[in-house]
C-alpha cells in the first residue's frame, strides 16, 4: 500500500521568504505525482503535475522536483506572498491517488 | 480545460433523510470519477471509484448501502448519502481526469454536509 508523507506539517514564514515543502512516498512504481493547493473549506486546485519520466516542472514561482527512485518530491515556492497561505497536498498516482496529510503554510505580511 | 463542477457546495439535512451530491465533468468525458471524504484538518480519504455504466468500486470500510453512487452518463456521477446521521457530517469531494497526457486529476469544489 502506498504511503505518502509530507514534512513539515505546518510552516510559518515572513513574506518574501522562499518555501520548501517535502513529500515522500514508499512505492516508486508511480505514473505521476501531483501537487495541489487547498484553501479552508474549498476543493483542491492543481498546481503542478510531474510525470514519472520527468525530473521537474515549473509554473511561475512554483517549481516541483521528482526523484522517483528515492521516493521524493519537493515543491519550491519562490518569494512567498500572503496569498500563498493555504494547505499544500502531495498526491501520488499509482492507478489510485494517494494523498499526504498536507503542509499548512502561513505567510506573514 | 478539465473542469469538474460539484453541487451543492453545502447542505444541511435532518437525521434520517437522504442527500444527493452531483459531480459533473464540464468539458471532457469521464468514464471514471472518484469520491473522497475529508475530515477536519485531515487529508482526503478515497471512498469509491465511480464507473460509467457499471457498479462503483468501494474502498474497504465504506458502506456501499449508505453511500450510493450512480454514474449514469459520461459527465455525471452522483453520491447519495442515505439515512444520514450526524457522524456522516463531513466534506465530500469528487474528482475526475481526462486521462490524457499532461492532465492530472481535477477536483470539484467540495460539498460540506451537516446532519442535524
Amino acid at each position: 500500500k502506498q504511503e505518502v508523507t509530507q514534512i513539515p506539517a505546518a510552516l510559518s514564514v515572513p513574506e518574501g521568504e522562499n518555501l520548501v515543502l517535502n513529500c515522500s512516498f514508499t512505492d516508486s512504481a508511480i505514473y505521476n505525482l501531483q501537487w495541489f493547493r487547498q484553501d479552508p473549506g474549498k476543493g483542491l486546485t492543481s498546481l503542478l503535475l510531474i510525470q514519472s519520466s520527468q525530473r521537474e516542472q515549473t509554473s511561475g514561482r512554483l517549481n516541483a522536483s521528482l526523484d522517483k527512485s528515492s521516493g521524493r518530491s519537493t515543491l519550491y515556492i519562490a518569494a512567498s506572498q500572503p496569498g500563498d497561505s493555504a494547505t499544500y497536498l502531495c498526491a501520488v498516482n499509482d492507478y489510485k491517488l494517494s494523498f499526504g496529510a498536507g503542509t499548512t503554510v502561513t505567510v506573514r505580511a | 480545460g478539465a473542469v469538474v463542477s460539484q453541487h451543492p457546495s453545502w447542505v444541511i439535512c435532518k437525521s434520517g433523510t437522504s442527500v444527493k451530491i452531483e459531480c459533473r465533468s464540464l468539458d471532457f468525458q469521464a468514464t471514471t470519477m472518484f469520491w473522497y471524504r475529508q475530515f477536519p484538518k485531515q487529508s482526503l480519504m478515497l471512498m469509491a471509484t465511480s464507473n460509467e455504466g457499471s457498479k462503483a468500486t468501494y474502498e474497504q470500510g465504506v458502506e456501499k448501502d449508505k453511500f450510493l453512487i450512480n454514474h449514469a452518463s459520461l459527465t455525471l456521477s452522483t453520491l447519495t448519502v442515505t439515512s444520514a446521521h450526524p457522524e456522516d457530517s463531513s466534506f465530500y469531494i469528487c474528482s475526475a481526469s481526462p486521462f490524457v497526457a499532461d492532465y492530472g486529476y481535477t477536483f470539484g469544489s467540495g460539498t460540506r454536509l451537516t446532519v442535524v
